[in-house]
């Protein structure tokens, strides 16, 4: 059975820092693997999609690494922003029609 | 405006009394999910539709019901609310396409609370 591990729980870093925040899952068989941002009380916003078949996707200053074969995917954030906080979820789509998704790592920017 | 539109927002109601929670997409997208969220938990999904009078059980169905009669709406129906169905609620879709090659879309959740 597919579990998506999000790791740290929560962070706190100054602003300006550069920071990585990791997704981890238990089976390689998956067809994309989606990075989203939720502020509190608030709906999901998709910030990255990563095909199986691809590595990396980038968005502004936003980076996302996929490697099927560990398991792992990584979102980079370059030079942080008070704005950046909130809660960024990774979900997998494994085959099916359903999809997983981590409890979420909860960033905190200090400005 | 490309969106998934969810209502109500919010929503309080007794224990026992029926209600349903709409889902809106304009994308013409055939994909359609309902997902639960609660804290510790995260999000766990409920029903999903693969297209009109398609519709599966996700992970956590009991207490709840779905219909697709037309592609852009989804329902969320519960027939007999309980407390434990206290959480907040999120629609999504997706285009399909004959692949699951693409992401989702969200609406922006609504919060039930069964008193």
């Amino acid at each position: 059975k597919q579990e998506v591990t999000q790791i740290p729980a929560a962070l706190s870093v100054p602003e300006g820092e550069n920071l990585v925040l990791n997704c981890s899952f238990t089976d390689s068989a998956i067809y994309n693997l989606q990075w989203f941002r939720q502020d509190p009380g608030k709906g999901l916003t998709s910030l990255l999609l990563i095909q199986s078949s691809q590595r990396e996707q980038t968005s502004g200053r936003l980076n996302a690494s996929l490697d099927k074969s560990s398991g792992r995917s990584t979102l980079y954030i370059a030079a942080s922003q008070p704005g950046d906080s909130a809660t960024y979820l990774c979900a997998v789509r494994p085959g099916g029609f359903k999809t997983i998704f981590g409890a979420g790592t909860r960033l905190f920017v200090k400005a | 405006e490309a969106q998934v539109t969810q209502n109500p927002r919010y929503l309080i109601t007794v224990t026992g009394k029926k209600l349903t929670v709409t889902c809106s997409q304009n994308m013409n997208h055939e994909y359609m999910s309902w997902y639960r969220q609660d804290p510790g938990l995260g999000l766990r999904q409920i029903y999903y539709s693969m297209n009109v009078e398609v519709t599966d059980k996700g992970d956590v169905p009991e207490g709840y019901k779905v219909s697709r009669k037309e592609k852009r709406n989804f329902p969320l129906i519960l027939e007999s609310p309980s407390p434990n169905q206290t959480s907040l609620y999120f629609c999504a879709s997706s285009p399909t396409g004959g692949t699951l090659n693409y992401g989702y879309t969200f609406g922006s959740g609504t919060r039930l609370t069964v008193v």
